[in-house]
């Protein structure tokens, strides 16, 4: 079966300090992977996507991820972390091949930067 | 360009009765997909519809149906409402090709009471 683990259903970190949230996919095949963000009471943002290529990827407001296709991963970084940064993090994977946009979502980390 | 835009955004209803909920996706995306958002079971697929056609659709009960017009916009329907319903629902659309990201509306909240 197809499906993204985030480990961590919290991530804290200090302002200023590096932050990582990790992810991990089960999928056959080469996926697509997306990172979204989602602030209360809002839909999701994207922030970045891995196709193909260089494996690590810069996205908006200063985050990146890093593929990792031995470890199936697609942890989620930032080198400085801002407390307007705080909110719900999703992984998500859509698998190559077949003619859907279908996004397997993890399960969601919320990341709490303290001033 | 506008976003992704979705009506109402808020819903109380009560059991057994019906919602219809609607999404007008980004000008230009043929593409449109249905989320449910919960704090149990987190964000699941519901249904995908491309030029008025549906090519995916998740593991729901047939109480969970939708369409897509000629224009795009998408609306979805969940008969005889349960306790269990009681969600947020997000729309998003996309382009053309696999590797686009989709763009989700603020979602809509359905309460069942």
């Amino acid at each position: 079966a197809q499906s993204v683990a985030q480990p961590e259903d919290q991530v804290k970190v200090a302002e200023g300090n590096p932050l990582t949230v990790k992810c991990t996919y089960s999928v056959s095949g080469n996926p697509y992977l997306f990172w979204y963000v989602q602030y209360p009471n809002r839909g999701l943002q994207f922030l970045l996507k891995y196709i193909t290529g260089d494996n690590l990827v810069k996205g908006s407001y200063g985050f990146e991820a890093e593929f990792n296709k031995s470890q199936t991963s697609f942890h989620l970084k930032k080198p400085s972390a801002l407390v307007s940064d705080s909110a719900l993090y999703f992984c998500a994977v859509r698998p190559y091949g077949g003619a859907t946009n279908k996004l397997i979502f993890g399960t969601g980390t919320l990341l709490a930067v303290q001033p | 360009k506008a976003g992704v835009t979705q009506t109402p955004r808020y819903l109380i209803k009560t059991r057994g009765q019906q919602v219809t909920l609607s999404c007008s996706p980004i000008s230009g995306h043929r593409s449109v997909s249905w989320y449910q958002q919960t704090p149990g079971q987190g964000l699941q697929f519901l249904f995908e519809y491309f030029s008025e056609t549906q090519r995916n659709k998740g593991n729901f009960p047939g109480r969970f149906s939708g369409r897509q017009f000629s224009n795009s916009r998408s609306e979805m329907n969940v008969s005889t409402l349960e306790l269990g319903d009681s969600a947020l629902y997000l729309c998003a659309s996309g382009g053309d090709q696999q590797f686009n990201e989709q763009f989700f509306g603020p979602g809509t909240r359905l309460t069942v009471l």
